[in-house]
């Protein structure tokens, strides 16, 4: 069973602070994503990556950036956190090759920006 | 502009009767469209999906239909448990781009 693991469930930081989410799938997966869930805003796309050190635009990178050393590992970097990043942060990989493999998601991480 | 849309923010249904949970699409060349189920704190899981050459897919208690015409698809959950009470997310996907989602529809199964 493909398990994708974000290193926190739970985050405060303080408004200015550069804050890195972490997330790590074991399932050998090439694409990965990283959106964010808000209260009537459904699931929104920040980043995602197809291959190792690949890395594409979603449709709300502003404030954001990402990182892929290793196939398995995709970090979403806060660069100067701000209160309207307060949100749920979900991490998802998925199957390369067939582009309607399902993803798998994260437990997602609870950032708080104060 | 949503390409994918879920107009009910919120549905409630009594359990053992029928939940039907819509989703719209502007986007013509979408070609295969998946629903997620999501429980407060835990990620979204794949629930069902549907190719475009399709009209049906079932899945146990879970059915979803497309009418590619009308851009419209539909989830059916037959009979509903108060166990599916969840977020369910419409998306829609067309060659390497990335899925885009729906806002998403509050299910409530009343005991």
């Amino acid at each position: 069973d493909v398990k994708v693991t974000q290193s926190s469930r739970y985050l405060v930081k303080r408004t200015g602070e550069k804050v890195f989410l972490e997330c790590v799938q074991d399932m050998d997966h090439e694409n990965m994503f990283w959106y964010r869930q808000d209260p009537g805003l459904g699931l929104r796309l920040i980043y995602f990556s197809y291959d190792v050190k690949m890395k594409e635009k979603g449709d709300i990178p502003e404030g954001y950036s990402v990182s892929r050393e290793k196939k398995e590992r995709f970090s979403l970097i806060l660069e100067s956190a701000s209160t309207n990043q307060t949100s749920m942060y979900l991490c998802a990989s998925s199957l390369g090759g067939a582009y309607n493999s399902p993803l798998h998601f994260g437990n997602g991480t609870r950032l708080t920006v104060t | 502009d949503q390409q994918v849309k879920q107009n009910s923010p919120s549905l409630s249904v009594q359990e053992g009767r029928i939940s039907i949970l819509n989703c719209d699409y502007t986007n013509s060349m979408f070609d295969y469209f998946l629903w997620y189920k999501k429980y407060p704190a835990e990620g979204p899981t794949f629930l069902i999906s549907i190719s475009s050459i399709k009209d049906k897919n079932e899945d146990g208690r879970f059915t979803v239909f497309l009418n590619k015409s009308a851009k419209h698809l539909s989830l059916h959950i037959v009979p509903s448990q108060p166990g599916d009470s969840a977020v369910y997310f419409c998306a829609a996907i067309s060659g390497n781009t990335p899925l885009v989602f729906g806002k998403g529809t509050r299910l409530s199964v009343i005991a």
